[in-house]
């Protein structure tokens, strides 16, 4: 079957490192994006990618790193800039610029700061 | 920019009892308005979008919203809820031009008690 895949499901890393969480995809999407979910405050767009090897910053891109350099992968890495990375991650897919089927999302990294 | 305001961050309600969720956007432009659902540790799965045409529309589990441009409310009502119906809701807009990347509300925890 189609989907997302997410890894890995709990990650924890230590304060100054880089982790990369990562995100593939076999639906034939072009467009990958990646969402910071937090507590009340629903989910936030860090980047997103419409086609390969191009992408774009969302609303809170500082301290995280993208590549997309396959059209199923779409891995982020959270640099030692991002100040309070504990969060819940998650990866959504779509056909770009058809906005009929939404998103697929996969089922998240939960990444904490020990 | 587009913006999403979910005006609950929770809802208790008791099981059979009718419930609506409450969600507003701000747009300059034409918009597409979805709702998820979201279970624990998981990631969201669409429960219903308005595209065009009937501002009416309805998903396969009981679940109906209604798009009022006028007041640019997207409000997801059901006539009676079940216990499984617990869970939280993210209302969500695509604009139609520039950036094409959902734009999430805040979420609504819906807790149904028996």
């Amino acid at each position: 079957d189609g989907g997302i895949t997410q890894s890995p499901k709990y990650l924890f890393r230590k304060e100054g490192q880089n982790v990369t969480l990562s995100c593939e995809q076999n639906l034939n999407h072009d467009a990958m994006y990646w969402y910071r979910q937090d507590p009340g405050q629903g989910l936030r767009l860090i980047y997103y990618s419409q086609i390969v090897n191009d992408f774009q910053k969302g609303d809170i891109a500082e301290g995280y790193s993208v590549s997309r350099e396959k059209k199923e992968s779409f891995p982020l890495t959270v640099t030692s800039a991002q100040k309070n990375p504990t969060a819940f991650y998650l990866c959504a897919s779509s056909p770009p610029f058809v906005p009929a089927n939404g998103y697929t999302f996969g089922s998240g990294t939960r990444l904490t700061v020990v | 920019a587009q913006s999403v305001t979910q005006l609950d961050s929770q809802v208790p309600v008791f099981e059979e009892a009718p419930v609506e969720l409450r969600c507003n956007y701000s747009s300059s432009v034409s918009v597409y308005l979805f709702w998820y659902v979201q279970y624990p540790n998981q990631g969201l799965q669409l429960l219903l979008k308005y595209l065009s045409g009937s501002t009416l529309v309805k998903s396969i589990n009981g679940f109906e919203a209604e798009f009022n441009k006028s007041q640019t409310s997207f409000h997801l009502r059901k006539p009676s809820v079940h216990i499984s119906d617990t869970a939280e809701y993210f209302c969500a807009v695509r604009l139609d031009t520039g950036r094409r990347a959902l734009t999430f509300g805040s979420g609504t925890r819906l807790q149904v008690q028996p």
